[in-house]
């Protein structure tokens, strides 16, 4: 079974600085990663998604890499604001067609 | 339409009652997924469907739990004599084609919070 872990649970950082955000997964056969925004009370926002053959996906202010021999992926969220409060969660999908979550990590951008 | 769509957006039942909820993909996605969230947790999958195929039921905690699809788009997912652990985000995600090496994105709706009393 997949077990897919974010780490920390929860960040809180002042506004500009550079976010890191940790996901890592215990089955490297995977098809793609997905990364996700999900503001309370909300629904989930697809950020990025890298396949398998890529090692980094970016958009905007955003970077993600995949490392899928050791079973991470990094997002990067450059100068930070306090709209980017949320909480990210990645997702990975095998063989099949289910996505397995990781719990997210809750970020906190102070002004 | 522009998204994935579900309603209610917000639901409060009695315990015993039964509840349908419900998910308009994006138009043209085949794929059409259902998950759970409860608080504090992670998402944990419940059903999915590809068009006529005959759907994965393998996450639905209980058969207190069941869903359909119409016309392979609209789907309605009903939970009978519902129970307060029943209380959660039930969110509903489509996408275009759901099997590698065609990888897409998968698209959520806003969910429906359901709380059981």
């Amino acid at each position: 079974k997949q077990e897919v872990t974010q780490i920390p649970a929860a960040l809180s950082v002042p506004e500009g600085e550079n976010l890191v955000l940790n996901c890592s997964f215990t089955d490297s056969a995977i098809y793609n990663l997905q990364w996700f925004r999900q503001d309370p009370g909300k629904g989930l926002t697809s950020l990025l998604l890298i396949q398998s053959s890529q090692r980094e996906q970016t958009s905007g202010r955003l970077n993600a890499s995949l490392d899928k021999s050791s079973g991470r992926s990094t997002l990067y969220i450059a100068a930070s604001q306090p709209g980017d409060s949320a909480t990210y969660l990645c997702a990975v999908r095998l063989g099949d067609y289910k996505l397995s979550f990781g719990a997210g990590t809750t970020v906190t951008v102070r002004a | 339409g522009a998204g994935v769509s579900q309603s209610p957006s917000n639901k409060v039942t009695e315990k015993g009652k039964d509840v349908e909820l419900r998910c308009d993909p994006i138009s043209g996605h085949t794929a059409l997924y259902w998950y759970r969230q409860s608080l504090g947790q992670g998402l944990e999958f419940l059903i999915y469907f590809q068009g006529n195929s005959a759907p994965d039921k393998s996450g639905l905690p209980s058969d207190r739990f069941s869903a359909e699809r119409t016309g392979g788009s609209v789907s309605t997912l009903t939970i009978q004599r519902t129970q307060q652990e029943d209380s959660a985000v039930y969110l509903c995600a489509s996408s275009l084609r759901p099997t590698p090496p065609l990888n897409t994105e998968a698209f959520f709706g806003q969910g429906t919070r359901l709380t059981v009393v």
